[in-house]
């Protein structure tokens, strides 16, 4: 089992960038992979990408290929996704959430955060 | 990429009925990979179904999902006040992961 907590709401103007943190506790930290997700308002769910913490090997969606960025820092067990260049239609919540397998199901999410991209 | 088409967009029905949503893929899903989803107003996502038809832990008996190759199930089989929400299907096994566009069960 593992809790992912999320860090606060983001307030940004376009073309700015931002960065989302999911801190783990709980189970080891690297036995997960690590998931990205929004969700604009009213919209469904979007996968944005993955981390294996393990190694930080990332793999995200073509979509977003060039805007976005997936860390960690393993000293304290939280994974980052900072996406850049941003717009109005990246007005979202962003969910991470966590897989035992790569490309696994996630069971466990943290409680998303609410980027609102506005000027 | 797998596109996941979901039916009914809504779905209206009354305690203790049953709910059947639909989840259509663009291609054969492979490795039976192809997840159920619950959502809820301002919550995270919460796993019910992967493997098709494997519940998650705690999960429910009155959730069964079913299918295989490119038509998927799921299954309310007598609806409670708590199972009124969104649900979503997923394809995963290999990226990029895919979501329907979801099911909205309502009262």
């Amino acid at each position: 089992q593992v809790l992912l907590l999320q860090s606060g709401a983001e307030v940004k103007e376009p073309g700015a960038s931002v960065k989302v943190s999911c801190k783990t506790s709980g189970d080891s930290f690297t036995n997960f992979y690590f998931h990205w997700v929004r969700q604009a308002p009213g919209q469904g769910l979007e996968w944005m990408g993955i981390i294996n913490p393990s190694g930080g090997g990332t793999s995200y969606t073509q979509k977003f290929q060039g805007r976005v960025t997936m860390t960690r820092d393993t000293s304290t067990s939280t994974v980052y996704m900072q996406l850049n260049g941003l717009r109005s239609e990246d007005t979202a919540v962003y969910f991470c959430g966590s897989s035992h397998t790569i490309f696994g199901v996630s069971p466990y999410w943290g409680q998303g955060t609410l980027v609102t991209v506005s000027s | 990429e797998i596109v996941l088409t979901q039916s009914p967009g809504t779905l209206s029905l009354s305690p203790g009925e049953r709910a059947t949503l639909s989840c259509r893929a663009s291609q054969s899903v492979t490795y039976n990979h192809l997840a159920w989803y619950q959502q809820k107003p301002g919550q995270a996502p919460r796993l019910l179904i992967n493997g098709v038809s494997n519940r998650a832990a705690g999960v429910p008996d009155r959730f069964g999902g079913s299918g295989s190759g490119t038509d998927f199930t799921l299954t309310i089989s007598r609806l409670e006040p708590d199972d009124f929400a969104m649900y979503y299907c997923q394809s995963y096994g290999s990226s990029p992961l895919t979501f329907g566009g979801g099911t909205k069960v309502e009262i």
